[in-house]
């Protein structure tokens, strides 16, 4: 098993400029979801998916679009880059448990918007 | 949604001593309680959880304990290592919402060898 993998690990952006975060599992869960990770901030999430064909806003949504296609992969899609987007990116997927259970994480991706 | 407070931010340690870092949270309809160590350039990975149905879970050197009444909950370890330097975070659910976890912001721990 890979687990969750994620990339690209470093990108640099220009303000406006659009790009995609892959993440992908292989863990057949049903959970996947985005978090953004900022210094002294913890982890915030940005959207979730409980499964193929659906998905929901997290804490801080804005400026982010996610699809998911499938149950391995939930794309991350900034659409206009800006530089209070500078941030490290952790995908994560759960088996669907009432109340909580374990995230995987995946390794991040850090992201630069100049 | 969840609100959850981790302290302290910032943690040292002699080799061999003790660590404990406190969490509280907002919501009393929580019952899944995480703690995730996070070391340089990497994701977070599980270490401990409890659910509220018990008040102590023990595995070897690590335990967490949980105070529903009060809502909070706390990471022990004992014995440090060096290797158990790293950033620590608790987190709880949001009741009502899937698996998603709210964290605290953290607690970087340093072990002095």
């Amino acid at each position: 098993n890979a687990g969750v993998t994620q990339t690209p690990k470093f990108q640099v952006l220009k303000t406006g400029q659009s790009m995609t975060l892959q993440c992908a599992q292989d863990m057949n869960h049903e959970y996947m979801s985005w978090y953004r990770q900022d210094p002294g901030m913890g982890l915030r999430l940005i959207h979730y998916s409980v499964g193929a064909g659906i998905t929901d806003q997290g804490e801080v949504p804005n400026g982010y679009n996610v699809s998911r296609s499938t149950t391995e992969d939930f794309p991350l899609r900034l659409l206009s880059a800006a530089p209070s987007q500078t941030s490290v990116y952790f995908c994560a997927s759960s088996f669907l448990l009432a109340g909580g259970n374990e995230q995987f994480f995946g390794p991040g991706t850090r992201l630069t918007v100049l | 949604g969840e609100n959850v407070e981790q302290h302290p931010s910032t943690l040292s340690v002699q080799e061999g001593d003790s660590a404990v870092i406190k969490c509280t949270y907002s919501d009393s309809a929580s019952n899944y309680f995480p703690w995730y160590k996070q070391e340089l350039g990497k994701g977070p990975q599980l270490i401990i959880d409890i659910r509220s149905n018990v008040g102590e879970k023990k595995d070897q050197r690590i335990a967490v304990t949980l105070n529903k009444t009060a809502k909070h909950f706390s990471l022990h370890i004992t014995e440090t290592q060096p290797e158990d330097s790293a950033v620590y975070f608790c987190a709880a659910p949001e009741p009502a919402g899937a698996n998603n976890l709210f964290f605290g912001t953290g607690t970087r721990l340093t072990v002095i060898p």
